[in-house]
C-alpha cells in the first residue's frame, strides 16, 4: 500500500523558514515524480511544486525564488524548503504521488494526510 | 497562472445527474488531455476521480465520467449519493510547464 507521511509543519513568523518533509513508502520512489499541493483555510487547491524522477523541479510563480524542492531517493523521502514566508503561504500543504513513471505534471495518486503551515507574528 | 473556472456550488437530489463544468483555455485545458478530477470531503485529502480527461482509477464507481469540448472539462456524476456530497476540484497541465487547479465546486446532495 502506498503511504505518504508529511511532517515539519509549524507556525512560523512572517519572512522565517519551514522545511517540510515527506516520508514514502510501498511504490519504488526513485520513479515517479512528487508534487507538493497546498490548500489555505476554506480554499482551493493550489499547484506549489514538482520533482521529476529525474533532475527537474518545477515551480509556482506564487513560490518561485523562495521555496527549494527536493528529493532523497536513499532514504524515500521528499522535501520542501520555504523560505521568506508570507501571511498567504499559511495552508495545509499535501505531498502527492504522480499517477504514472511518465508524467511529472498530470495526475496525482495518492495524496497525504497534508501538514499545517502558519505564518503568523 | 489564473485558476481554472469551476461554478462555486452546484446540486441535486438522489438518483439525479450533475455536471461540473471546469472552464480553461487553449493553453491548458483546450490544449492537452492532461484533465483530472478530485473529489475532497472535509478535513480529508483530496482523491483522484478522473484522470486524463475520461479516465476513471480502479476502484472509483462508474457513476463517475469524464468529458472535455474544446477549453471546458466536465465531470458528469450520475444516479446521485450522499456520499457524492463533497467538494470536487478540476486540474490541468499548462504551456508553461505547470499544473493549474480549478477553483472548486461543491457539490449538494439534496
Amino acid at each position: 500500500e502506498v503511504q505518504l507521511l508529511e511532517s515539519g509543519g509549524g507556525l512560523v513568523q512572517p519572512g522565517g523558514s519551514l522545511r517540510l518533509s515527506c516520508a514514502a513508502s510501498g511504490f519504488t520512489f526513485s520513479s515517479y515524480a512528487m508534487s507538493w499541493v497546498r490548500q489555505a483555510p476554506g480554499k482551493g487547491l493550489e499547484w506549489v511544486s514538482t520533482f521529476s524522477n529525474g533532475d527537474s523541479a518545477y515551480y509556482a510563480d506564487s513560490v518561485q525564488g523562495r521555496f527549494t524542492i527536493s528529493r532523497d531517493n536513499s532514504k524515500n523521502t521528499l522535501s520542501l524548503q520555504m523560505n521568506s514566508l508570507r501571511a498567504e503561504d499559511t495552508a495545509v500543504y499535501y505531498c502527492a504521488k504522480a499517477g504514472t513513471q511518465y508524467d511529472s505534471l498530470n495526475w496525482f495518486d495518492p495524496w497525504g494526510q497534508g501538514t499545517l503551515v502558519t505564518v503568523s507574528s | 497562472q489564473s485558476a481554472l473556472t469551476q461554478p462555486a456550488s452546484v446540486s441535486g437530489s438522489p438518483g439525479q445527474s450533475v455536471t461540473i463544468s471546469c472552464t480553461g483555455t487553449s493553453s491548458d485545458v483546450g490544449g492537452y488531455t492532461y484533465v483530472s478530477w478530485y473529489q475532497q470531503h472535509p478535513g480529508k485529502a483530496p482523491k483522484l476521480m478522473i484522470f486524463d480527461v475520461s479516465n476513471r482509477p480502479s476502484g472509483v464507481s462508474n457513476r463517475f465520467s469524464g468529458s472535455k469540448s474544446d477549453n471546458t472539462a466536465s465531470l458528469t456524476i450520475s444516479g446521485l449519493q450522499a456520499e457524492d456530497e463533497a467538494d470536487y476540484y478540476c486540474s490541468s497541465y499548462t504551456s508553461s510547464t505547470t499544473l493549474v487547479f480549478g477553483g472548486g465546486t461543491k457539490l449538494t446532495v439534496l
